[in-house]
């Protein structure tokens, strides 16, 4: 088992739906959870970074953690056109520093049709 | 905040050549750089980790004499991909944290090695 497990997709959906982009793991040591967004040839840019469980509404995203299930999710409201990219879940055991690397999913590749 | 600049963007040299790439964090100072490798389609491959004024730590599987990094300042890492040959074509990505911060990402630079 994969300590970072994330559906690749494609993920196919009209303009103005509510996305949901999921990540498990199954390392109890993480701590701190990220979502990134990445476009077709940029580097990754930090959506959302949370600690431990529960929820975080940023503009039209929204990311939940429940550490119990190892489960953490990105909703996208209203989703647009530019928000057609790459997701990528991130997790670590501690913020910043050499100690904790991050361990990423796979990535979803998401297009919002218009 | 947190931006974290990357160059070249795109490099094009032949074989035998080799490429220095620039890391810098243009708003905090960075404690830690992370480099990444990263293939079409896939997910980022961590290289190596590097703490200013440290040796940098390599992860398994990469040749550091192949792969220089040097992390002289808080705010500037390099990468030197020495002797480069067509199997280094690839999407580097380097990465910068301090210690309270996640990762934030530079641009990533394009290297074709013809």
């Amino acid at each position: 088992q994969k300590e970072v497990e994330q559906d690749p997709g494609p993920l196919s959906v009209p303009e103005g739906a509510i996305v949901s982009l999921n990540c498990t793991y199954s390392n109890s040591a993480f701590q701190y959870f990220m979502w990134y967004r990445q476009y077709s040839r940029k580097g990754p840019e930090l959506l959302m970074y949370t600690y431990s469980s529960g929820n975080k509404e940023d503009g039209r995203f929204t990311a939940q953690v429940d550490k119990s299930s190892k489960y953490i999710s990105l909703f996208i409201r209203d989703s647009q056109p530019s928000d057609s990219a790459t997701y990528l879940c991130a997790m670590s055991g501690g913020s910043g520093g050499s100690n904790y690397k991050l361990t990423f999913g796979k990535g979803t590749l998401l297009t919002v049709n218009p | 905040g947190a931006v974290v600049s990357q160059h070249p963007s795109r490099v094009i040299c032949k074989s035998g050549t080799s490429v220095k790439i620039e890391c810098r964090s243009l708003d905090f100072q960075a404690t830690t750089m992370f480099w990444y490798r990263q293939f079409p389609k896939k997910s980022l491959m961590l290289m190596a980790t590097s703490n200013e004024g440290s040796k940098a730590t390599y992860e398994q599987g990469v040749e550091k004499d192949k792969f220089l990094i040097n992390h002289a300042s808080l705010t500037l890492s390099t990468l030197t991909v020495t002797s480069a040959h067509p199997e280094d074509s690839s999407f580097y990505i380097c990465s910068a944290s301090d210690s309270n911060q996640p990762q934030h990402f530079g641009d990533g630079t394009r290297l074709s090695i013809l």
